[in-house]
C-alpha cells in the first residue's frame, strides 16, 4: 500500500502566520494519464471533513486563496499564508492512484 | 442541495455482522461513485471502500478486504456496507462521501455525511 507521511504531526501557529504541512509519498502518485491524484482535506473539530485541493494545487469551489497546493512526485506541500481562526483543524493528504487508496496520519494546526 | 444520511452503526459483539446505509439526495445519484471513509475514536481518516455508480468498479483497504462488501441501489438512491467477522479495530464513525464527477476511481470527496458509529465490543 502507498504510505503517506504527514509532517509535523501537530503545528502552533499564531493568526497572521504563514503555515506549511509536508505530505510524502512512498511511490510516485503521478497516474499514467499524467495526472497526479493527491488531495488535501480539512476536518474542523466535530465536524465532517472538507475538500481543499485536488489534483496536487487546484483549489476546490469558494477555498480562500490563501491555500495554496504544491509538489510533484512523491512530495507534496499544503501552505496557509495568513492563517485565520477558521483553518484550525486536522489537515489530511490522500492519495487516488494507486489502489488501496490511503490517506496521511493528519497535521494538527492549532493556535500558540 | 446534496445529503448524505448514514444509518445503520450501534454496538455489536466481535464476530458478529451489520449493514450501514447511506441515503443520498439532492443530486442523481445513479451518476456517480460512492466511498465509505471510517474515522477510529481520536484517529484520523482511513478510506475504506469504493463503488463506481454502476457498480462495475469496486475496491476495498487491505484492512477490510473480504471481510466488508460494498453495493449500491441506483433505484433507491442508498449505498451500502455489508461488515461481517468485525472486530474491535473495526470501531470507529462510518462516513459516506460522493465522488464529485463519474469515473472508475475516487475523487474530490466534496460532499460528506455526518456519519454512523459502530461500536465493536462485547
Amino acid at each position: 500500500d502507498v504510505v503517506l507521511t504527514q509532517t509535523p504531526v501537530s503545528l502552533s501557529v499564531t493568526l497572521g502566520d504563514q503555515a506549511s504541512i509536508s505530505c510524502r509519498s512512498s511511490q510516485s502518485l503521478e497516474y499514467s494519464d499524467g495526472y497526479t491524484y493527491l488531495e488535501w482535506y480539512l476536518q474542523k473539530p466535530g465536524q465532517s471533513p472538507q475538500l481543499l485541493i485536488y489534483e496536487v494545487s487546484n483549489r476546490f469551489s469558494g477555498v480562500p486563496d490563501r491555500f495554496i497546493g504544491s509538489g510533484s512526485g512523491t512530495d507534496f506541500t499544503l501552505k496557509i499564508s495568513r492563517v485565520e481562526p477558521e483553518d484550525l483543524g486536522v489537515y489530511y493528504c490522500f492519495q487516488a492512484t494507486h489502489d488501496p487508496y490511503t490517506f496521511g496520519a493528519g497535521t494538527k494546526l492549532e493556535l500558540k | 442541495e446534496v445529503q448524505l444520511v448514514e444509518s445503520g452503526g450501534g454496538l455489536v459483539q466481535p464476530g458478529r455482522s451489520l449493514k450501514l446505509s447511506c441515503v443520498a439526495s439532492g443530486f442523481t445519484f445513479s451518476n456517480y461513485g460512492m466511498n465509505w471513509i471510517r474515522q477510529a475514536p481520536g484517529k484520523g481518516l482511513e478510506w475504506v471502500a469504493y463503488i463506481s455508480s454502476g457498480s462495475s468498479y469496486i475496491y476495498y483497504a487491505e484492512t477490510v478486504k473480504g471481510r466488508f462488501t460494498i453495493s449500491r441501489d441506483n433505484a433507491k438512491n442508498t449505498l451500502y456496507l455489508q461488515m461481517t467477522s468485525l472486530r474491535s479495530e473495526d470501531t470507529a464513525l462510518y462516513y459516506c462521501a460522493r465522488d464529485y464527477y463519474s469515473s472508475y476511481t475516487p475523487n474530490w470527496f466534496a460532499y460528506w455525511g455526518q456519519g454512523t458509529l459502530v461500536t465493536v465490543s462485547s
